[in-house]
């Protein structure tokens, strides 16, 4: 069983949907990770949120919008996405200021039709 | 220049065989290092921590170089099932003491019969 949680698996959907994916970690951590992964591409980082704040947003388009209610909990936003956008996103969630890994949710897999 | 890098490869390695390979960081002050395994379409799972002293785990060795801001993998008496992306993580550093996870872009390793 993974400590982070990530929902839905799979999601198709259209260019003018709007659609939200769940980030949730049960390992008391205090940063959370949005990272996409095209196919055969590097891990980017998308958002960073630490204790609740975003401390990092790596030039991502509007169409993606992060949202971290509490520490457990991470969701991102889609709207009006694009076919470019089809990927893998991964959630991770980590414990800043210790010298512990992060923990990567299993991924939600979008496709963008 | 990027902040963590590796060799792309693929390292194509008959079975049996060791194959090691290095990831360079660019921060002096980055604290925590590690290297995870990532499978195809499947999350980053974490492999190993790496220690200053070096360590190793199984048939898995780790070693850092600080003088040289490098980090090591060594992969000895190699499994098909070893076959993997294998991502370099550093952690921390003045700009970054809060502990943010810059990942390298991975580097494949595939093991032959």
């Amino acid at each position: 069983e993974t400590g982070v949680t990530q929902t839905p698996r799979h999601l198709v959907m259209g260019m003018t949907n709007k659609k939200s994916l769940k980030c949730e970690q049960h390992l008391g951590h205090n940063a959370m990770y949005w990272y996409k992964q095209s196919a055969k591409k590097p891990l980017e980082l998308m958002f960073v949120y630490s204790l609740e704040e975003r401390v990092e947003n790596n030039s991502v388009p509007s169409r993606f919008s992060p949202e971290c209610p509490n520490s457990s909990h991470l969701f991102l936003h889609l709207h009006t996405l694009q076919p470019e956008d089809s990927a893998l996103y991964l959630c991770a969630s980590s414990q800043v200021g210790l010298t512990t890994e992060a923990f990567f949710g299993q991924g939600t897999r979008l496709t963008v039709v | 220049r990027k902040e963590v890098e590796q060799d792309p490869g693929p390292f194509n390695v008959p079975e049996g065989a060791t194959v090691a390979f290095n990831c360079t960081y660019s921060n002096s002050a980055s604290q925590s290092f590690f290297w995870y395994r990532q499978d195809c379409r499947k999350e980053p799972k974490l492999l190993m921590s790496v220690y200053s002293s070096g360590n190793e785990d199984g048939r898995f060795t780790a070693q850092l170089n600080r003088a040289s801001q490098y980090i090591s993998l060594l992969i000895r008496d190699s499994k098909l099932s070893d076959s993997a992306t294998y991502l370099c993580v550093v952690t921390g550093g003045t700009t970054d003491s809060w502990g943010k996870l810059q990942f390298g872009a991975g580097t494949q390793v595939v093991v032959t019969p």
